[in-house]
């Protein structure tokens, strides 16, 4: 078992609808969560971080923190043709340790 | 703030011969990384230094990787006697220290090796 788990999609959704991505994690002491948005051929830029329980909302963007259930997902709000890329999850365990990233998920947003 | 940097963007390589990266960080992040990513994969890690001082290589790198952070500014990394499966993007982010921060990621290194 992969220790960050992804469905690699492509998951399609129509413009202007919520986009959800989802991610889980195997390893119970991880602490720290990121989303990266990664377009085709291009290196990740950070989206969001969250280290809590709960929801973190910036924008269009809301992470969700579930540590019982070991899950982080993504929401995207008001689909974009431009939102269309593979975001990819990663985690951290306690001492900063090096973020381990899942294979990402393809996000396609239809016009 | 310049963002990180690496050279080259891309390398073709014949196998067997060696290469060598470049990243240059951002000045104020003591922390760099190394990651590698193939298609349809997420980076996979491959080492970090904190400052000059690496702190941990990935179990995955052969000892045909090597990398260095001389004085902690920027860092190196070298392939020796590259193989067809080395054929990757190599990806290079910094950070600041603690949790707090993600990685800026630099455009990456798209190595060929034919």
């Amino acid at each position: 078992q992969k220790e960050v788990e992804q469905n690699s999609g492509p998951l399609s959704v129509p413009e202007g609808a919520i986009a959800s991505l989802n991610c889980t994690y195997s390893d119970r002491v991880s602490q720290s969560f990121f989303w990266y948005r990664q377009y085709s051929g291009k290196s990740p830029e950070l989206i969001m971080s969250i280290y809590s329980n709960g929801d973190k909302e910036d924008g269009r963007f809301t992470a969700q923190l579930n540590k019982a259930s070991q899950y982080v997902s993504l929401l995207i709000r008001d689909s974009q043709p431009s939102d269309s890329a593979t975001y990819l999850c990663a985690v951290s365990h306690p001492g900063n340790t090096p973020l381990v990233f899942g294979k990402g998920t393809r996000l396609s947003v239809i016009a | 703030d310049t963002g990180v940097s690496q050279d080259p963007r891309h390398k073709i390589t014949k196998r067997g011969q060696n290469v060598t990266f470049r990243c240059d960080p951002i000045s104020e992040h003591n922390r760099l990384y190394w990651y590698r990513q193939t298609l349809g994969q997420g980076p996979e890690f491959l080492t970090y230094f904190q400052n000059e001082a690496q702190l941990e290589k990935s179990r995955l790198l052969s000892d045909r990787f090597s990398a260095e952070r001389p004085k902690g500014s920027f860092s190196t990394l070298e392939i020796q006697r590259t193989e067809q499966g080395d054929s990757a993007m190599y990806l290079c982010a910094s950070s600041r220290p603690g949790q707090d921060y993600g990685y800026t990621f630099g455009s990456g290194t798209r190595l060929t090796v034919v």
